[in-house]
Protein backbone atom coordinates (compact mmCIF):
# COMPACT_ATOMS: atom_id res chain seq x y z
CA UNK A 1 0.00 0.00 0.00
CA UNK A 2 0.97 3.66 -0.77
CA UNK A 3 2.45 5.36 2.43
CA UNK A 4 3.59 8.22 1.26
CA UNK A 5 1.49 11.87 0.22
CA UNK A 6 2.93 14.72 -1.21
CA UNK A 7 1.82 18.07 -1.56
CA UNK A 8 1.07 19.47 -3.63
CA UNK A 9 -0.14 17.30 -6.38
CA UNK A 10 0.57 19.88 -9.11
CA UNK A 11 3.25 22.97 -9.49
CA UNK A 12 3.35 25.49 -11.44
CA UNK A 13 6.43 28.01 -11.73
CA UNK A 14 7.58 30.30 -13.86
CA UNK A 15 11.77 29.83 -14.93
CA UNK A 16 14.28 30.49 -12.76
CA UNK A 17 11.68 30.38 -9.66
CA UNK A 18 12.20 27.78 -6.97
CA UNK A 19 10.00 24.77 -6.81
CA UNK A 20 9.13 22.94 -3.23
CA UNK A 21 7.83 19.88 -2.56
CA UNK A 22 6.94 17.83 0.18
CA UNK A 23 6.72 14.53 1.44
CA UNK A 24 4.91 12.83 3.95
CA UNK A 25 5.27 9.07 5.61
CA UNK A 26 3.67 7.14 8.23
CA UNK A 27 6.05 4.39 9.53
CA UNK A 28 9.54 4.31 10.77
CA UNK A 29 12.49 4.12 7.45
CA UNK A 30 15.54 2.94 6.73
CA UNK A 31 16.03 6.19 4.32
CA UNK A 32 13.98 8.00 1.67
CA UNK A 33 14.53 8.88 -1.78
CA UNK A 34 13.20 11.42 -4.34
CA UNK A 35 12.61 10.22 -8.22
CA UNK A 36 11.74 12.06 -11.22
CA UNK A 37 9.81 11.05 -13.89
CA UNK A 38 9.08 12.36 -17.85
CA UNK A 39 5.75 12.06 -19.07
CA UNK A 40 5.68 8.23 -20.04
CA UNK A 41 8.99 7.50 -19.24
CA UNK A 42 10.85 5.28 -16.68
CA UNK A 43 11.88 6.44 -13.28
CA UNK A 44 14.80 8.64 -12.49
CA UNK A 45 17.04 8.45 -9.23
CA UNK A 46 17.52 11.89 -7.75
CA UNK A 47 18.60 12.21 -4.17
CA UNK A 48 19.07 9.64 -1.53
CA UNK A 49 18.73 10.56 2.29
CA UNK A 50 19.25 8.55 5.28
CA UNK A 51 17.41 8.56 8.41
CA UNK A 52 20.00 9.52 10.37
CA UNK A 53 20.29 12.40 8.35
CA UNK A 54 19.07 15.85 8.01
CA UNK A 55 19.73 17.86 4.77
CA UNK A 56 21.72 16.78 1.33
CA UNK A 57 22.38 18.91 -1.57
CA UNK A 58 23.11 17.42 -4.77
CA UNK A 59 23.20 19.96 -7.86
CA UNK A 60 20.14 22.58 -7.71
CA UNK A 61 18.48 20.11 -5.36
CA UNK A 62 17.61 20.08 -1.29
CA UNK A 63 16.17 17.31 0.13
CA UNK A 64 15.58 17.91 4.40
CA UNK A 65 14.49 14.95 6.49
CA UNK A 66 12.31 15.44 9.39
CA UNK A 67 11.75 11.89 11.22
CA UNK A 68 10.40 13.83 14.02
CA UNK A 69 7.75 15.09 11.61
CA UNK A 70 7.89 12.08 9.43
CA UNK A 71 8.40 14.67 6.60
CA UNK A 72 10.69 15.50 3.45
CA UNK A 73 11.34 17.95 1.55
CA UNK A 74 12.26 18.74 -2.16
CA UNK A 75 13.60 21.91 -2.92
CA UNK A 76 15.01 22.76 -6.98
CA UNK A 77 16.54 26.26 -7.11
CA UNK A 78 16.56 28.27 -10.44
CA UNK A 79 14.55 25.90 -11.85
CA UNK A 80 14.54 25.39 -15.90
CA UNK A 81 11.88 23.96 -18.43
CA UNK A 82 13.50 20.91 -18.51
CA UNK A 83 12.75 20.14 -14.73
CA UNK A 84 8.87 19.71 -16.21
CA UNK A 85 8.14 16.09 -14.97
CA UNK A 86 6.59 14.38 -11.90
CA UNK A 87 8.49 14.12 -8.81
CA UNK A 88 7.91 10.84 -6.76
CA UNK A 89 9.31 10.42 -2.62
CA UNK A 90 9.35 6.72 -2.02
CA UNK A 91 10.50 5.15 1.32
CA UNK A 92 12.77 1.97 2.60
CA UNK A 93 10.98 1.10 5.78
CA UNK A 94 12.69 -0.48 8.43
CA UNK A 95 11.02 -3.52 8.40
CA UNK A 96 10.44 -4.02 4.38
CA UNK A 97 13.81 -4.57 3.22
CA UNK A 98 14.63 -3.19 -0.05
CA UNK A 99 10.66 -2.70 -1.22
CA UNK A 100 10.36 1.08 -1.94
CA UNK A 101 7.07 2.90 -1.15
CA UNK A 102 5.99 5.38 -3.33
CA UNK A 103 4.33 8.94 -2.53
CA UNK A 104 1.44 9.98 -4.78
CA UNK A 105 4.10 12.32 -6.41
CA UNK A 106 3.70 16.23 -7.41
CA UNK A 107 3.04 17.23 -11.47
CA UNK A 108 5.86 20.25 -11.65
CA UNK A 109 5.17 22.39 -14.77
CA UNK A 110 8.07 24.91 -14.94
CA UNK A 111 7.02 27.47 -17.85
CA UNK A 112 9.78 29.65 -20.17
CA UNK B 1 26.24 2.12 -15.23
CA UNK B 2 23.88 0.26 -13.64
CA UNK B 3 21.47 0.67 -16.60
CA UNK B 4 18.21 -1.49 -16.74
CA UNK B 5 16.00 -2.22 -20.12
CA UNK B 6 13.18 -3.39 -20.57
CA UNK B 7 11.58 -4.75 -23.69
CA UNK B 8 9.42 -4.25 -25.72
CA UNK B 9 8.20 -0.48 -25.04
CA UNK B 10 5.18 -0.66 -26.04
CA UNK B 11 2.78 -3.43 -26.86
CA UNK B 12 -0.67 -3.63 -28.02
CA UNK B 13 -2.63 -7.04 -28.09
CA UNK B 14 -5.49 -8.76 -28.56
CA UNK B 15 -8.07 -9.82 -25.09
CA UNK B 16 -7.31 -12.70 -24.01
CA UNK B 17 -3.16 -13.02 -25.21
CA UNK B 18 -0.93 -13.23 -23.36
CA UNK B 19 2.08 -10.62 -22.86
CA UNK B 20 5.64 -11.15 -22.22
CA UNK B 21 7.63 -8.27 -21.22
CA UNK B 22 11.28 -8.76 -20.45
CA UNK B 23 13.80 -6.84 -17.73
CA UNK B 24 17.57 -6.70 -18.16
CA UNK B 25 20.04 -5.65 -15.78
CA UNK B 26 22.48 -4.52 -18.48
CA UNK B 27 25.97 -4.06 -16.74
CA UNK B 28 25.40 -5.48 -13.25
CA UNK B 29 23.92 -8.19 -11.21
CA UNK B 30 20.51 -7.94 -10.22
CA UNK B 31 19.96 -10.38 -7.23
CA UNK B 32 16.41 -8.90 -7.00
CA UNK B 33 14.13 -7.58 -9.40
CA UNK B 34 10.39 -5.67 -8.61
CA UNK B 35 7.88 -5.17 -10.93
CA UNK B 36 5.40 -1.96 -10.88
CA UNK B 37 1.95 -1.32 -12.12
CA UNK B 38 1.07 2.54 -12.84
CA UNK B 39 -1.95 3.91 -13.82
CA UNK B 40 -1.88 7.40 -15.76
CA UNK B 41 -1.15 10.41 -13.68
CA UNK B 42 -1.19 8.00 -10.31
CA UNK B 43 1.87 6.75 -8.62
CA UNK B 44 3.72 3.58 -8.77
CA UNK B 45 2.33 -0.09 -6.92
CA UNK B 46 4.53 -2.54 -6.00
CA UNK B 47 3.21 -5.76 -7.81
CA UNK B 48 5.78 -8.07 -6.69
CA UNK B 49 9.51 -8.93 -5.53
CA UNK B 50 11.72 -11.23 -7.83
CA UNK B 51 14.81 -13.08 -6.48
CA UNK B 52 17.07 -14.85 -8.61
CA UNK B 53 16.31 -18.44 -8.59
CA UNK B 54 13.63 -18.64 -6.30
CA UNK B 55 9.49 -17.11 -6.52
CA UNK B 56 8.28 -13.85 -6.30
CA UNK B 57 6.88 -12.73 -3.21
CA UNK B 58 3.57 -10.81 -4.47
CA UNK B 59 1.85 -8.06 -2.88
CA UNK B 60 -1.41 -8.50 -1.64
CA UNK B 61 -4.03 -8.30 -3.80
CA UNK B 62 -2.26 -9.53 -7.23
CA UNK B 63 -2.82 -12.30 -9.13
CA UNK B 64 0.39 -15.09 -8.95
CA UNK B 65 -1.77 -16.48 -11.79
CA UNK B 66 -2.60 -13.80 -13.74
CA UNK B 67 0.92 -12.25 -13.72
CA UNK B 68 3.70 -14.51 -14.01
CA UNK B 69 7.13 -13.76 -12.80
CA UNK B 70 9.99 -15.37 -13.67
CA UNK B 71 13.86 -14.21 -12.56
CA UNK B 72 15.68 -17.14 -14.28
CA UNK B 73 19.14 -15.26 -14.30
CA UNK B 74 20.78 -12.70 -12.33
CA UNK B 75 20.15 -10.29 -15.42
CA UNK B 76 16.88 -10.61 -16.68
CA UNK B 77 13.58 -11.33 -15.20
CA UNK B 78 10.16 -11.57 -17.15
CA UNK B 79 6.34 -10.51 -16.21
CA UNK B 80 4.03 -12.49 -18.34
CA UNK B 81 0.67 -11.10 -18.21
CA UNK B 82 -1.66 -14.41 -18.99
CA UNK B 83 -5.24 -13.90 -20.69
CA UNK B 84 -4.89 -10.29 -20.54
CA UNK B 85 -8.16 -7.88 -20.51
CA UNK B 86 -8.75 -4.43 -20.85
CA UNK B 87 -8.51 -3.76 -17.10
CA UNK B 88 -4.63 -4.76 -17.78
CA UNK B 89 -4.13 -2.15 -19.71
CA UNK B 90 -1.24 -0.36 -18.03
CA UNK B 91 2.49 0.85 -17.66
CA UNK B 92 4.78 -1.95 -16.20
CA UNK B 93 7.87 -0.57 -14.60
CA UNK B 94 10.67 -3.36 -13.58
CA UNK B 95 13.63 -2.18 -11.19
CA UNK B 96 16.36 -3.96 -10.04
CA UNK B 97 18.98 -3.77 -7.44
CA UNK B 98 22.18 -5.29 -6.35
CA UNK B 99 23.40 -4.56 -2.71
CA UNK B 100 27.06 -4.45 -3.92
CA UNK B 101 26.37 -1.64 -5.62
CA UNK B 102 25.77 0.29 -2.90
CA UNK B 103 28.08 -1.32 -0.35
CA UNK B 104 25.54 -4.41 0.71
CA UNK B 105 23.86 -2.08 3.21
CA UNK B 106 20.21 -1.61 3.39
CA UNK B 107 20.18 2.05 4.45
CA UNK B 108 21.78 3.05 1.68
CA UNK B 109 20.35 0.95 -1.39
CA UNK B 110 19.19 2.16 -4.40
CA UNK B 111 17.17 0.75 -6.90
CA UNK B 112 17.93 1.19 -10.71
CA UNK B 113 14.56 1.38 -13.29
CA UNK B 114 13.78 0.28 -16.45
CA UNK B 115 12.08 3.04 -18.81
CA UNK B 116 9.03 1.41 -18.67
CA UNK B 117 6.50 -0.98 -21.13
CA UNK B 118 3.09 0.46 -22.00
CA UNK B 119 0.24 -2.02 -22.13
CA UNK B 120 -2.48 -1.31 -24.47
CA UNK B 121 -4.92 -4.68 -24.55
CA UNK B 122 -8.08 -4.02 -27.40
Amino acid sequence: SQQGEEDPQALSIQEGENATMNCSYKTSINNLQWYRQNSGRGLVHLILIRSNEREKHSGRLRVTLDTSKKSSSLLITASRAADTASYFCATVQETSGSRLTFGEGTQLTVNP
Amino acid sequence: GAVVSQHPSRVICKSGTSVKIECRSLDFQATTMFWYRQFPKKSLMLMATSNEGSKATYEQGVEKDKFLINHASLTLSTLTVTSAHPEDSSFYICSARNPGLAGGKPSTDTQYFGPGTRLTVL
